[in-house]
């Protein structure tokens, strides 16, 4: 059964800082990895898509990689502002079917 | 920017009582599916399907819950007789068929509160 760990739990900086979030899966046997924002109480936005084939995905301010034979995928953020502040989740995507989601980084960047 | 849109955003029910919860997918994917959150916790699978059939359910998935497309655009959940532990965010998915470039895409939700 597929495990994923997000590391931190929690974070909290000050604009303008890069940061690294953290994902461990336990079955390397994936098809693609999906990065979501998730503000209080609402949806799952869709950031970035890795297939098991690639290394690494980026949009805008955003880099993901993917190692997946370590089971290990990090979320880069440059240059964070107050807007980013959500929690982030990883799920990686087993066969053609379902997602396993980690519990999450709660990120809160201050101005 | 196509939009699963997921009705109604709020729904209160009595235990025991059934709830019909509404999905309107992307108009060109065909695999559809539900997740939910408990409050505080992890996204949890619940189902998907394709071609009018379930192709996989996880083990929340028993016999009070059941999927249905019933007609060309909607997708829905309906929850048989609701318990206090069904409380909960639901959410629905889709994504393209075969070619799983775009990844999923979600809606924004109905949260569940059996009372």
């Amino acid at each position: 059964k597929q495990e994923v760990t997000q590391i931190p739990a929690a974070l909290s900086v000050p604009e303008g800082e890069n940061l690294v979030l953290n994902c461990s899966f336990t079955d390397s046997a994936i098809y693609n990895l999906q990065w979501f924002r998730q503000d209080p109480g609402k949806g799952l936005t869709s950031l970035l898509l890795i297939q098991s084939s690639q290394r690494e995905q980026t949009s805008g301010r955003l880099n993901a990689s993917l190692d997946k034979s370590s089971g290990r995928s990090t979320l880069y953020i440059a240059a964070s502002q107050p807007g980013d502040s959500a929690t982030y989740l990883c799920a990686p995507e087993r066969g053609y079917s379902t997602l396993t989601f980690g519990k999450g980084t709660m990120l809160l960047v201050s101005p | 920017e196509p939009e699963v849109t997921q009705t109604p955003s709020h729904q209160v029910t009595q235990m025991g009582q059934e709830v019909i919860l509404r999905c309107v997918p992307i108009s060109n994917h065909l695999y559809f599916y539900w997740y939910r959150q408990i409050l505080g916790q992890k996204v949890e699978f619940l189902v998907s399907f394709y071609n009018n059939e379930i192709s996989e359910k996880s083990e929340i998935f028993d016999d009070q819950f059941s999927v249905e497309r019933p007609d060309g655009s909607n997708f829905t959940l309906k929850i048989r007789s609701t318990k206090l532990e069904d409380s909960a965010m639901y959410f629905c998915a889709s994504s393209e068929p075969r070619v799983r470039s775009y990844g999923y895409t979600f809606g924004s939700g109905t949260r569940l509160t059996v009372v």
